[in-house]
């Protein structure tokens, strides 16, 4: 079966440091995309950061960085700077090539703290 | 913005009773999806379609139905719901001509309590 893991049930980071969540997945395909979406109180699910297995470079956007390591099937956020708006939900996901059907973890609450 | 919306966004029935949740696209993206968030699970899907009239099962289909006429229009059936259908419900699309490769985009969910 093809599964996803966040280790991390809850965590918190003061305001303005650095924060890493982890993500770990199985699967016997070679090639697919990972995702993590953020789902603040309000309960949209808003996508974060996308990466393709394929790809060796590390996605980064804005304040938000992965780091993809495929032989160890992980897949861990990095977000710089926290903010008080980064208060939320966070899920990791993917996507095996041959299904297109999306694959989540169980979610990580993330507080950031004033 | 993806342009999706949900309906309704809350709705409390009594067990046994069918219940119709409706999702509405407004971009004639291809693929659609239907997922139920539950606390410890995250999300799951529970069926998607690539088309009209064009549909599969996802992980936790068993007690759900769902129909497509247009392209614009996804429908979730709970034949006769129960108390284990409480849930939060998730439509979502995918911009992309292969549903692998694209994310998906969420709608605002509706959230179905079953008395």
């Amino acid at each position: 079966a093809q599964t996803v893991t966040q280790s991390q049930p809850e965590m918190s980071v003061q305001e303005a440091e650095t924060v890493t969540l982890s993500c770990t997945y199985d699967t016997s395909e070679s090639n697919y995309y990972l995702f993590w979406y953020k789902q603040p109180p309000s309960r949209q699910m808003i996508l974060v950061i996308r990466q393709e297995a394929y790809k060796q470079q590390n996605a980064t956007e804005n304040r938000f960085s992965v780091n993809f390591q495929k032989a160890a099937k992980s897949f861990s956020l990095k977000i710089s700077d926290s903010q008080l708006g980064d208060t939320a939900m966070y899920f990791c996901a993917f996507i095996p090539s041959n299904t297109g059907k999306l694959i989540f973890g169980q979610g990580t609450t993330l507080q950031v703290k004033p | 913005d993806a342009g999706i919306t949900q309906s309704p966004r809350h709705k409390v029935t009594e067990t046994g009773t069918p219940v119709t949740l409706r999702c509405h696209q407004t971009e004639n993206h291809r693929y659609m999806y239907w997922y139920r968030q539950d606390p410890g699970h995250g999300l799951r899907l529970i069926h998607y379609s690539y088309g009209v009239k064009d549909t599969d099962k996802g992980e936790v289909s068993d007690g759900y139905s769902v129909s497509r006429s247009k392209t614009e229009d996804f429908l979730l059936t709970l034949e006769s719901a129960t108390s284990s259908q409480t849930s939060v419900y998730f439509c979502a699309i995918s911009e992309g001509a292969e549903a692998s490769s694209y994310e998906q985009y969420f709608g605002p969910g509706t959230r179905l309590t079953v008395t």
